[in-house]
């Protein structure tokens, strides 16, 4: 069974940094493309980035520059560093994978129970 | 990035009723376009991908269609579990973007 689990967030004041995890298992993660999604509380969803199973990394103009997504395909794991926080990123910050396809770009078809992070003095 | 527009934004149906919620992109984004459904606390579960194919274990009382800019997912005779909100999504380019999102309640 495919299972994405996140880990780290947590409160933290504006300015602050967090760095967030997702571990991955019952498919080759290396294999596939992964995102982080997030959505603020009552909001809608708002993809934030995606790492390429090649390395290839896009970020949303809102976050460019403050976080960073990397992969460790030797743990299967999946990470989010997010530097100057704003109270604006305070949302569940989900993990997600992408369905296999053939196609260049794929929908995601496996999400984690996604991470709270609030920002907030 | 794309811009994707849902409306509408909510809506009160029956259950047995058929509903239509319609996405617009801001450009030509082919079939690459994906319907997810979300319960309240839940994360969202892919309903449809390419326009039209059911993702696995979805039921046939959800469709989709279109290409190109204007989309629609139909629930055929609504459930009592189909009480939820509805995002599209274009998975054309990066970044990806989701549309605002349509509640679907309980009359």
């Amino acid at each position: 069974e495919m299972q994405l689990v996140e880990s780290g967030g947590g409160l933290v004041q504006p300015g602050g940094s967090l760095r967030l995890s997702c571990s991955a298992s019952g498919f080759t993660f290396s294999t596939y493309t992964m995102h982080w999604v997030r959505q603020a509380p009552g909001k809608g969803l708002e993809s934030v980035s995606t790492i390429g199973a090649n390395g290839a990394i896009t970020y949303a103009d809102s976050v460019k520059g403050r976080f960073t997504i990397s992969r460790d395909n030797s743990k299967n794991s999946l990470y989010l560093q997010m530097t100057s926080l704003r109270p604006e990123d305070t949302a569940i910050y989900y993990c997600v994978k992408d369905r296999y396809c053939t196609t260049t770009t794929c929908p995601q078809d496996h999400w984690g129970q996604g991470i709270l992070v609030t920002v907030s003095s | 990035a794309i811009r994707m527009t849902q409306s509408p934004s909510s809506l009160s149906a029956s259950t047995g009723d058929r509903v239509t919620i319609t996405c617009r992109a801001s450009q030509g984004i082919s079939s690459y376009l994906a319907w997810y459904q979300q319960k309240p606390g839940r994360a969202p579960r892919l309903l449809i991908y390419g326009a039209s194919t059911l993702q696995d274990g979805v039921p046939s009382r959800f469709s989709g269609s279109g290409s190109g800019t204007d989309f629609t997912l139909t629930i055929s005779c609504l459930q009592s579990e189909d009480f939820a909100t509805y995002y599209c999504q274009q998975y054309y380019s990066f970044p990806l973007t989701f549309g605002g999102g349509t509640k679907v309640q309980i009359k």
